[in-house]
């Protein structure tokens, strides 16, 4: 059974980078049948997937349309985790943002962030 | 992008009684390669992320109460709580993971009558 288990910060000021790690037990980042994926929510937008990484032979990664120019999701291997980094927030990105094993998704216990100066 | 809409917003079912949620598509989920449908179905409460209960549209998660099914194939789903008990208040979703964007629908809100 998979365990995801979010670190970051819960504030990140306008224009500045917003930084989130997902902790990974009982599964490998590395794994050849694993997706690792960011998902957030908020009242105006509901549920929405942001991005993936994955490992198949090598690293591939897939980002929705809406946040295409301003994210990066990332593996680290060396510990068993993988991280999110959205550029450039505005107070729209204001959310709880989720990691996920899937899809069908397991979920970590999210992490609510707010973008305010 | 794929389009899931959800039909009821929310809807109050008395304890023990039937609950049913659609779910419906704006293309098909359905792979003829392997005959299975892309849909899943989540629970969430308050303050807690979504829980996965059903898989190609009608595989329950292990653990999950057998009075929660799905039914359904291409476009047209259906989530149905047979017997509502209290703990099954809660918003229910739908997600479609045929195409990357993963997509969701809004949400439906069950409560007690």
């Amino acid at each position: 059974q998979v365990h995801l288990q979010q670190s970051g910060p819960g504030l990140v000021k306008p224009s500045q980078t917003l930084s989130l790690t997902c902790a990974i037990s009982g599964d490998s980042v590395s794994s050849n049948s694993a997706v690792w994926n960011w998902i957030r929510q908020s009242p105006s937008r509901g549920l929405e997937w942001l991005g993936r990484t994955y490992y198949r032979s090598k690293w591939y990664n897939d980002y929705a349309p809406s946040v295409k120019s301003r994210i990066t999701i990332n593996p680290d291997t060396s510990k068993n985790q993988f991280t999110l980094q959205l550029n450039s927030v505005t107070p729209e990105d204001t959310a709880v943002y989720y990691c996920a094993r899937g899809p069908p998704f397991s979920w970590g216990q999210g992490t609510l962030v707010t973008v305010s100066s | 992008d794929i389009v899931m809409t959800q039909s009821p917003d929310s809807l109050a079912v008395s304890l023990g009684e039937r609950a049913t949620i659609n779910c419906k598509s704006s293309q098909s989920v359905l792979y003829s390669s392997n005959n299975k449908n892309y849909i899943a179905w989540y629970q969430q409460k308050p303050g807690q992320p979504p829980k996965l209960l059903i898989y190609w549209a009608s595989s329950r998660e292990s653990g999950v109460p057998d009075r929660f099914s799905g039914s359904g194939s291409g476009t047209d789903f259906t989530l149905t709580i047979s017997t509502l008990q209290a703990e099954d208040v809660a918003v229910y979703y739908c997600q479609q993971y045929h195409s990357t964007a993963f997509t969701f629908g809004p949400g439906t809100k069950v409560d007690i009558k």
